[in-house]
Order: C-alpha cells, then structure tokens, then sequence
C-alpha cells in the first residue's frame, strides 16, 4: 500500500526568507506526485504535480517541487515567503487506481 | 466558472441522526470522492466513485454510504453507526487519469450536539 510522509508538522519560517518543505513517498510502481495548499477552513488547492519527464517542476504561486526517485522525496521549495503563503502543505500520491494518499500535512508559519 | 459546490457550510447532528452532506460539480468529472479531515491529521478516504451507479469504499467507510445517480452529484449520508462523525468533511472530484490532481469542495464541518 502506498504512504506518504511529511516529517515536519510545523515550520516557521521569515517573510522573504527561503522555505522548504519536506515529503516522503512509498509505493510500488511510478508515483504520480502532488502538493496542496489549505487555508484554514477551505478546500484544498493543486499548487503543482509531478508525473514524467523532468524532475523539477514549477507550480502556482511561485513554488518549485524536486522529484528524487533514489531519496523517495518530493520536496516543495520557495525562493522567497510571503506573508500570504501562511498556510496547511498537503504532499498526496496517487495511485493507477485513481485513489490519493494524503500526508498529515506541515503548517506553515511566516514571520513579519 | 465550473468548480464543485459542498453544502451545508456548517452542519449539527444529534445523537441518533442520520445527516447528508451534499458535494455537486460542473466540471464533466468521472471520479468524485469524500475524505474526512480531523485535527492534526492528513485526509483520510471514505469512498470514491469513478462512473455513475458505481462506488467503493475508501480506508474509513464505516458508518457512512454514499451513492451516484448522476455524473454531477455524490452525496454522503453519515449515519447514526458513525460514533465519532465530528469532523470537517471534503468532496474532491478528478478526471479518471492518475496525473490529474483533484478539484476540491470547500467543505462541510460536521458536528455532534
């Protein structure tokens, strides 16, 4: 059965200051990878998805995710936090069945 | 503008009641599904549905039933067999290919008085 891990339940981070935040997969065959953003008491958002081809791929908002097959990881990175980019990270991996699989998710806090 | 709707923002259940939370979408979507959301934790899956008149159960199926009679629509009904339904409840729908992300509802909190 397919898990995903997000090690970090929270992080703070400085408003223009560099974020990363990290995601750990297992499943079996060729993951289909996703990372969500939630604000308090919405749905959730697609910032960005990774299937094939390259291994760095650019989302909504300014975010970035790495694909690293060896590590299992799915990293999403930010240059540079925004006040607004407070919020709840979802990594999800999906399945050929169609099913995703959501981590617990890491909060984000941003400093003034 | 397409997107799916979930209705009731807020919702209250006695004890003993049988509630249905309602989950539309106008996005021509094939696959429709509901995660339950507690505190601290991640999505938890309790059933999904690829095609009309067809559904499966998710991780955590018990004490809910859902059903599809149309394409747009995929209510969950949460049932008095549920002992522990206070939660926030999300619809989700896709279309059937696995490098497609979900488009979400925003969701339903539930509460038992």
């Amino acid at each position: 059965a397919q898990s995903v891990t997000q090690p970090d339940i929270h992080i703070t981070v400085s408003e223009g200051a560099s974020l990363e935040l990290r995601c750990n997969y297992s499943y079996g065959a060729t993951p289909y990878l996703f990372w969500y953003v939630q604000s308090p008491g919405q749905g959730l958002q697609l910032l960005l998805k990774y299937f094939s081809g390259d291994t760095l791929v650019q989302g909504i908002k300014g975010f970035e995710a790495e694909f690293k097959r060896s590590q299992s990881s799915f990293n999403l990175r930010k240059p540079s936090v925004h006040w607004s980019d407070a919020a709840e990270y979802f990594c999800a991996v999906r399945t050929n069945a169609g099913k995703s699989t959501f981590g617990d998710g890491t909060t984000l806090t941003v400093k003034p | 503008d397409g997107g799916i709707t979930q209705s009731p923002k807020y919702l209250f259940r006695k004890e003993g009641q049988n509630v249905t939370l309602s989950c539309e979408q106008n996005l021509n979507h094939d696959a429709m599904y509901w995660y339950r959301q507690d505190p601290g934790q991640g999505l938890r899956l309790i059933y999904y549905s690829q095609i009309v008149n067809d559904f499966q159960k998710g991780d955590i199926a018990e004490g809910y039933s859902v059903s599809r009679e149309k394409k747009e629509s995929f209510p969950l009904t949460v049932t008095s067999a549920q002992k522990n339904p206070t939660a926030f409840y999300l619809c989700a729908s896709s279309i059937v290919q696995s490098e497609s992300g979900y488009t979400f509802g925003s969701g339903t909190r539930l509460t038992v008085v």
